[in-house]
C-alpha cells in the first residue's frame, strides 16, 4: 500500500459543477496537509494548506481533513474550464519531507 | 518578481550519456529543492540545500546522480551515465528556509521543470 493515495482520474465535469477531489493516506504522523495545481509542462502551484483537522476555505476551493480517517479532500464550487488541470495533494509529518499523491486529472469542460 | 527558473525546458539524449540541469531559484530563497516526477505521479523529493550545504541526500541515487550548489545560489543536477529509467521531468523548487520553520510555513515555489527523455 502507497503511503498516499489518490483517485488518477481523468475525471470530466460539466462548467459549474461541484467537484470533489480526494486523498487517503496510512501514516498518522502526518499533520500537514497540502493542495497543488499542475497545468501541463508546468511544475505544480500551491492551493490549499491545512494544519491538523478541519476546513478551510478560500474563495472556491475548499479543503477539509479528517485525521480520524485518514482522508483529506478538496472541493472546488463552480468549476471553470481554467481549473483544468492535475491536483496533487501532499502531506507531511513535523520536520518530515513532503509526500505526494499520484495526482488527479480534472477536465472542465464548457 | 521572477520565478523560479530552470533549463533546459527539455533534453533528449542517448542512454549512458551525460546531462545536466540547471536551476536559478527565487531571489532570497535559502532553501532549494529538487524532485522527479515520473509520469503520471507526483513527485518525489532527491535533495534539499540549505544554502550551500545538502542537508538531505537520502533519496539521490548516488551512484550516477550529483548535484552541486556551490555559492548557495543557483544549482546543478547531474546525471552520468543516464539510463532508460531516466526519463522524466526534473522539478527544482525554493523556499525562504525549510517549509516549515517552527509555526511559520515556507511555501515551496516550482519551476518549469526540465523534461528528459533517454533513448
Amino acid at each position: 500500500q502507497k503511503e498516499v493515495e489518490q483517485d488518477p482520474g481523468p475525471l470530466s465535469v460539466p462548467e459549474g459543477a461541484i467537484v470533489s477531489l480526494n486523498c487517503t493516506y496510512s501514516n498518522s504522523a502526518f499533520q500537514y496537509f497540502m493542495w497543488y495545481r499542475q497545468y501541463s509542462r508546468k511544475g505544480p502551484e500551491l492551493l490549499m494548506y491545512t494544519y491538523s483537522s478541519g476546513n478551510k476555505e478560500d474563495g472556491r476551493f475548499t479543503a477539509q481533513v479528517d485525521k480520524s480517517s485518514k482522508y483529506i479532500s478538496l472541493f472546488i464550487r463552480d468549476s471553470q474550464p481554467s481549473d483544468s488541470a492535475t491536483y496533487l495533494c501532499a502531506m507531511s509529518g513535523f520536520g518530515q519531507n513532503f509526500v505526494f499523491g499520484p495526482g488527479t486529472r480534472l477536465s472542465v469542460l464548457p | 518578481e521572477a520565478g523560479v527558473v530552470q533549463s533546459p525546458r527539455y533534453k533528449i539524449i542517448e542512454k549512458k550519456q551525460p546531462v545536466a540541469f540547471w536551476c536559478n531559484p527565487i531571489s532570497g530563497h535559502n532553501t532549494l529543492y529538487w524532485y522527479l516526477q515520473n509520469l503520471g505521479q507526483g513527485p518525489e523529493l532527491l535533495i534539499r540545500y540549505e544554502n550551500e550545504e545538502a542537508v538531505d541526500d537520502s533519496q539521490l541515487p548516488k551512484d550516477r546522480f550529483s548535484a552541486e550548489r556551490l555559492k548557495g545560489v543557483d544549482s546543478t543536477l547531474k546525471i552520468q551515465p543516464a539510463e532508460l529509467g531516466d526519463s522524466a521531468v526534473y522539478l527544482c523548487a525554493s523556499s525562504l528556509g525549510y517549509w516549515l520553520a517552527g509555526d511559520t510555513y515556507n511555501e515551496q515555489f516550482f519551476g518549469p521543470g526540465t523534461r528528459l527523455t533517454v533513448l
